[in-house]
């Protein structure tokens, strides 16, 4: 029974294109987030929202959309898609500020190629 | 800019040896540490955490080391084992910051 799942796990599409990544987490936590990771190994968030209020909007393109539409659901929408959205995308989720003790619970991740 | 770093992108050990992995931070404000670990095509996995109160938190093999004055820590884990290899990224943050700033990571082998 999977905490945090995120479909789909393997995204090819065009440039140009509009997709969105879901995420469920089935931990009754509170706080959501998305993070990216790019070719470099870099772990960076983009956005967090906390019983589907949006609480970090970190400088992201406006191409870029979350909709919470409750607490348990973060989806990702992603309009216009380019080259540089090419990435791994984790969706993670926590309990309270900072995640407490445990940290927060990650999804397997979404890697988006754009072609 | 990246406020937590780990600058040893790899590592390689022998099996039963100590594996050290190292993390650096510039924010004097971080005190609140953790390590994760991801196997290829998995999400990161919470290992261990340590605040800044304490100088080493332990767990089984794995132990964290913070040294504040210093803006390091370690993880180290003894003895190493062959299932042991993955990335595992440390992270950090405030006691008012809402979010987690991590590392590059560092992807460790160890050899049977």
């Amino acid at each position: 029974d999977t905490a945090v799942s995120q479909t789909p796990k393997y995204l090819v599409t065009q440039m140009g294109n509009d997709k969105s990544i879901k995420c469920e987490q089935n931990l009754g936590h509170d706080t959501m987030y998305w993070y990216k990771q790019d070719s470099k190994k870099f772990l960076k968030i983009m956005f967090s929202y906390n019983n589907k209020e949006l609480i970090i909007n970190e400088t992201v393109p406006n191409r870029f959309s979350p909709k919470s539409p409750d607490k348990a659901h973060l989806n990702l929408h992603i309009n216009s898609l380019e080259l540089g959205d090419s990435a791994v995308y984790f969706c993670a989720s926590s309990q309270e500020h900072r995640g407490g003790h445990y940290g927060y619970t990650f999804g397997s991740g979404t890697r988006l190629t754009v072609v | 800019d990246q406020q937590v770093k780990q600058n040893s992108p790899s590592l390689s050990v022998q099996e039963g040896r100590i594996s050290i992995l190292n993390c650096d931070y510039t924010n004097s404000m971080f005190d609140y540490f953790l390590w994760y670990k991801k196997y290829p095509a998995e999400g990161p996995t919470f290992l261990i955490s340590i605040s800044s109160i304490k100088d080493k938190n332990e767990d089984g093999r794995f132990t964290v080391f913070l040294n504040k004055s210093a803006k390091h820590l370690s993880l180290h884990i003894v003895p190493s084992q062959p299932g042991d290899s993955a990335v595992y990224f440390c992270a950090a943050s405030t006691d008012t910051g809402n979010q987690f700033y991590f590392g590059t990571g560092t992807s460790l082998t160890v050899i049977p």
